[in-house]
């Protein structure tokens, strides 16, 4: 157990509507990372952050935004959500120990209507 | 492009059979990270086996091992004994040090039938 975890676990919101999520962390890890599985694709990095107040973009981030304010939390926000953001989201961290493994949180189902 | 190629979408085994998953990927770089990760239908991510691209041995954790072809740039994970507890979304992926990201292949789904 990499002591993450993700608020809220599922979510049902209106196509624009402004959506946050968050992911948490207890082990003080420098990486975190947010991906969105589809079906047919795997998972998908949205963006990631390499420490407080940094951040970076990955293959799908068009339509997303990242914070990062203290080393626990990484939110996700989704300005105006649309149909196509409907998914499972992920959080991750990666392991400090020079693997590169990432340890995943459970997981958010976002349905957007 | 860096790219992670699962040619199998599904597939199925017999309980206490072997299985082997294909992953091919796609890169310049000599020095990366291959996983496996498997997903129940609980939805939850685990690690299965990791290998280290700069490691001629094959990674083993317990009945799974893998057969890492760094040529070839291929990475097939064999599950020994199969057991029901197997039947799962496996995913192949490779950390590429160039950017330090996890690039996913889409997936193989795994029935392990009794």
């Amino acid at each position: 157990d990499a002591g993450i975890t993700q608020s809220p676990r599922h979510k049902v919101t209106e196509t624009g509507t402004p959506v946050t999520l968050r992911c948490h962390q207890t082990e003080n890890h420098r990486y975190m990372y947010w991906y969105r599985q589809d079906p047919g694709h795997g998972l998908r990095l949205i963006h990631y952050s390499y420490g407080v107040k940094d951040t970076d973009k990955g293959e799908v981030s068009d339509g997303y935004s990242v914070s990062r304010s203290k080393t626990e939390d990484f939110l996700l926000t989704l300005e105006s959500a649309t149909s196509s953001q409907t998914s499972v989201y992920f959080c991750a961290i990666r392991s400090g120990t020079g693997t590169n493994e990432q340890f995943f949180g459970p997981g958010t189902r976002l349905t957007v209507l | 492009a860096q790219t992670v190629t699962q040619s199998q979408p599904e597939m199925s085994v017999q309980e206490a059979e072997t299985v082997t998953l294909s992953c091919t990927y796609d890169t310049s770089e000599n020095n990366y990270y291959l996983f496996w990760y498997k997903q129940p239908p609980s939805r939850q991510m685990i690690l299965v086996i990791r290998q280290e691209a700069y490691k001629q041995q094959n990674a083993t954790e317990n009945r799974f091992s893998v057969n890492f072809q760094k040529a070839a740039k291929s990475f097939s994970l064999k599950i020994s004994d199969s057991q029901l507890g197997d039947t799962a979304m496996y995913f192949c992926a490779v950390h590429y040090n160039q950017g330090g990201k996890l690039i996913f292949g889409q997936g193989t789904e795994l029935s392990v039938k009794p």
